[in-house]
C-alpha cells in the first residue's frame, strides 16, 4: 500500500506565478488535509477536505489560496500569485473515512521557494 | 491564548540513555494528544497517540506519559540509539471542530551520539 504522495518534491517559483501542489492520499482515504510549515515553526493546518467537498479552509488565507480534492485524481493546493513570505514545506496527510480513526498519514511535502 | 509548547533547544544524549521531551499546552481541552517524529526533508511520521483517559502508553522503546492536569505530556525513549536522532512533534486536536483539527508544537530536536 503506497503512502501519501506529493508532486513535485521541489518547486521553484518567481513571484507572481502561480504554484499548484498536489497530493495522492493513501488507498482508501478519503480525508485530506493540508498544512504549512515555515522555517523554525510548527505545522499550521490549512485546510481539511473531502472528496469534492471542503470541510474547513479556516486556516487558508482567504486571498491567492484554493484547494480541490476532486471525485478523481489527486487534491490540489493552488497559490496564485506567489510571494516570498510563501515560501515554505507544505505537507498533505490523509486519513481513511471510517470515524475514530485519528491518525493522519503525511506525505513528504512539496518545498516552494520563491524568488 | 492557545499555545502547545516544546523546549525549542536541541536536547543531546548519549547512546544507551533515555531521552524525555516535554510537551505544554494552554487553553486546550484535548481528547488526546499525539506525538509524531520528523526527519529533515521528510514528512512527519506517526509515532504514538494517548488519550486524556489514559495515564501512560507504551510501544517498544517509547513510553507517553499524558497529565491533564498539568496540562502536558512526557515522551520517553529508552535506551537510545543514535538512529533515535530527529525532530519529535506532538499535537493535539484543537477540539469542537467536527474532524481532527491537529495543533502542532514547533518540535524537539534530539540528538543521540555515539
Amino acid at each position: 500500500n503506497a503512502g501519501v504522495m506529493q508532486n513535485p518534491r521541489h518547486l521553484v517559483r518567481r513571484r507572481g506565478q502561480e504554484a499548484r501542489l498536489r497530493c495522492s492520499p493513501m488507498k482508501g482515504h478519503s480525508h485530506v488535509y493540508w498544512y504549512r510549515q515555515l522555517p523554525e515553526e510548527g505545522l499550521k493546518f490549512m485546510v481539511y477536505l473531502q472528496k469534492e467537498n471542503i470541510i474547513d479552509e479556516s486556516g487558508m488565507p482567504k486571498e491567492r489560496f484554493s484547494a480541490e480534492f476532486p471525485k478523481e485524481g489527486p487534491s490540489i493546493l493552488r497559490i496564485q500569485q506567489v510571494v516570498r513570505g510563501d515560501s515554505a514545506a507544505y505537507f498533505c496527510a490523509s486519513s481513511p473515512p471510517t470515524s475514530g480513526q485519528e491518525t493522519q498519514y503525511f506525505g513528504p511535502g512539496t518545498r516552494l521557494l520563491v524568488l | 491564548s492557545q499555545k502547545i509548547e516544546q523546549n525549542s533547544e536541541a536536547l543531546n544524549i548519549q547512546e544507551g540513555k533515555t531521552a524525555t521531551l516535554t510537551c505544554n499546552y494552554t487553553n486546550y481541552s484535548p481528547a488526546y494528544l499525539q506525538w509524531y517524529r520528523q526527519d529533515p526533508g521528510r514528512g512527519p511520521v506517526f509515532l504514538l497517540l494517548i488519550r486524556e483517559n489514559e495515564k501512560e502508553k507504551r510501544k517498544e522503546r517509547l513510553k507517553v506519559t499524558f497529565d491533564t492536569t498539568l496540562k502536558q505530556s512526557l515522551f520517553h525513549i529508552t535506551a537510545s540509539q543514535p538512529a533515535d536522532s530527529a525532530t519529535y512533534l506532538c499535537a493535539l486536536d484543537e477540539g469542537n471542530t467536527g474532524f481532527q483539527k491537529l495543533v502542532f508544537g514547533t518540535g524537539t530536536r534530539l540528538l543521540v551520539s555515539p
